[in-house]
């Protein structure tokens, strides 16, 4: 695997449902990132990690719990959700630290639907 | 805070021809960076361009120009001898240092570009 790989690619869950998304990267990054993209919408911004410690957490609903074991992995536990949570969540990584920002990579995105 | 405001939400541009992508953005950083990410329908966001706010110079990789105008906040992409695989959504973001080693980035709303043959 290359690059920054995301399992599943599709989930439909119900609103009772609990369940993981899962981002790994193999770059070698210390900063990995998920974002929510719904139609017709800036992608946003949800949670940041940099050096597995989380260093952003954009004002998402507790419904979202993120879990960064280690700085190549990166999970998004999801509980409750309501059908407007359905969006693609794409994960990216980067590396951070020096004078130079590095650019972002991103995964191909989970597509979840909430029922 | 930064806002990127895309007001195209879609272009069209015959194959071979060339097609300019609109994007401005707000920021009261005096050090950032700007983008232009694409998306193609398989969902895999890939850098196209990047452009350092300190840097006069315009960006250029390959068919893909940008034209950095930082008094006005300007920031447009030219595709030039546009393909078919140049189809996708196109996003413009900027990216400021938010402490320490904390990059935020932000996203326009995207343009769809269509490429006809």
């Amino acid at each position: 695997e290359t690059g920054v790989t995301q399992t599943p690619r599709h989930l439909v869950m119900g609103m009772t449902n609990k369940k993981s998304l899962k981002c790994e990267q193999h770059l070698g990054h210390n900063a990995m990132y998920w974002y929510k993209q719904s139609a017709k919408k800036p992608l946003e911004l949800m949670f940041v990690y940099n050096f597995k410690e989380q260093t952003e957490n954009n004002s998402v609903p507790s419904r979202f719990s993120p879990e960064c074991p280690n700085s190549s992995h990166l999970f998004l536990h999801l509980h409750t959700l309501q059908p407007e949570d359905s969006a693609l969540y794409l994960c990216a990584s980067s590396q951070v630290g020096g004078a130079r920002y590095n650019e972002q990579f991103f995964g191909p995105g989970t597509r979840l639907t909430v029922l | 805070a930064q806002t990127v405001t895309q007001s195209q939400p879609e272009m069209s541009v015959q194959e071979a021809e060339t097609v300019t992508l609109s994007c401005t953005y707000d920021t009261s950083e005096s050090d950032y960076y700007l983008f232009w990410y694409k998306q193609p329908p398989s969902r895999q966001m890939i850098l196209v361009i990047r452009q350092e706010a300190y840097k006069q110079q315009n960006a250029t990789e390959n068919r893909f120009s940008v034209n950095f105008q930082k008094a006005a906040k300007s920031f447009s992409l030219k595709i030039s001898d546009s393909q078919l695989g140049d189809a996708a959504m196109y996003f413009c973001a900027s990216l400021f240092n938010s402490g320490g080693s904390n990059y935020k980035l932000t996203f326009g709303k995207g343009t769809l570009l269509t490429v006809n043959p």
